[in-house]
């Protein structure tokens, strides 16, 4: 079955930028979407289609996703950025939703 | 404005059956540009997905589910369901359900806490 790969954390100091990835065989060929999860919350769609932004997300949050490697990048990372972030793809070979294992992003 | 609403019991006993509901506001069951989906995600861990269904009855599960998996819809009521046979501790999660596509990402509910106990 297809494996997504995050790293389980990420620190960033605010006002930097924040950069997470998520690796996967070929993902650049996939469509990839983002999502952060506040403690006791849903998920929150952040980026959909490796770079498009549902309306009401910040500029701040945008994607890319090239080769084996898919980034969700937070620019000018704010204390409210604080949170999981999962991504995800529909995997067209066994027709299986797949999830990363998720980021914890901490705002030092 | 789309709303997707689980229901069911928060606590099933060990080796019965979990039912959920998950009704669909503001917005089409019958789309066929959507699939609707159950995704879990246990205390302190990651998401997982269940399964999904599309309008016309077709259904996708997670294999490592599938033999205790039922996921249907209902057109007629702009409901879909899940049932999880022989549950066990380990089926303790929030359970979410969500409308997705390949290419829109995955839109959804609020989620409802099911715990599995004596």
């Amino acid at each position: 079955s297809y494996v997504l790969t995050q790293p389980p954390s990420v620190s960033v100091a605010p006002g930097q930028t924040a950069r997470i990835t998520c690796g996967g065989n070929n993902i650049g060929s996939t469509s990839v979407h983002w999502y952060h999860q506040r403690p006791g919350q849903a998920p929150v769609l952040v980026v959909y289609d490796d770079g498009d932004r549902p309306s009401g997300i910040p500029k701040r949050f945008s994607g890319s996703n090239s080769g084996n490697t898919a980034t969700l990048t937070i620019s000018r990372v704010e204390a409210g950025d604080e949170a999981d972030y999962y991504c995800q793809m529909w995997d067209t070979t066994s027709d299986h939703v797949v999830f990363g294992g998720g980021t914890k992003l901490t705002v030092l | 404005h789309l709303q997707l609403q689980e229901s069911g019991p928060g606590l099933v006993k060990p080796s019965e059956t979990l039912s959920l509901t998950c009704t669909v506001s503001g917005g089409s069951i019958s789309s066929s540009s959507y699939y609707w989906g159950w995704i879990r995600q246990p205390p302190g861990k990651g998401l997982e997905w269940i399964g999904s269904v599309y309008f016309s009855g077709f259904t996708y599960y997670n294999p490592s589910l599938k033999s205790r998996l039922t996921i249907s819809v209902d057109t007629s009521k702009n409901q879909f369901s899940l049932r999880l046979s022989s549950v066990t501790a380990a089926d303790t999660a929030v359970y979410y359900c969500a409308r997705h596509s390949v290419t829109t990402g995955l839109y959804w509910g609020q989620g409802t806490l099911v715990t599995v106990s004596s």
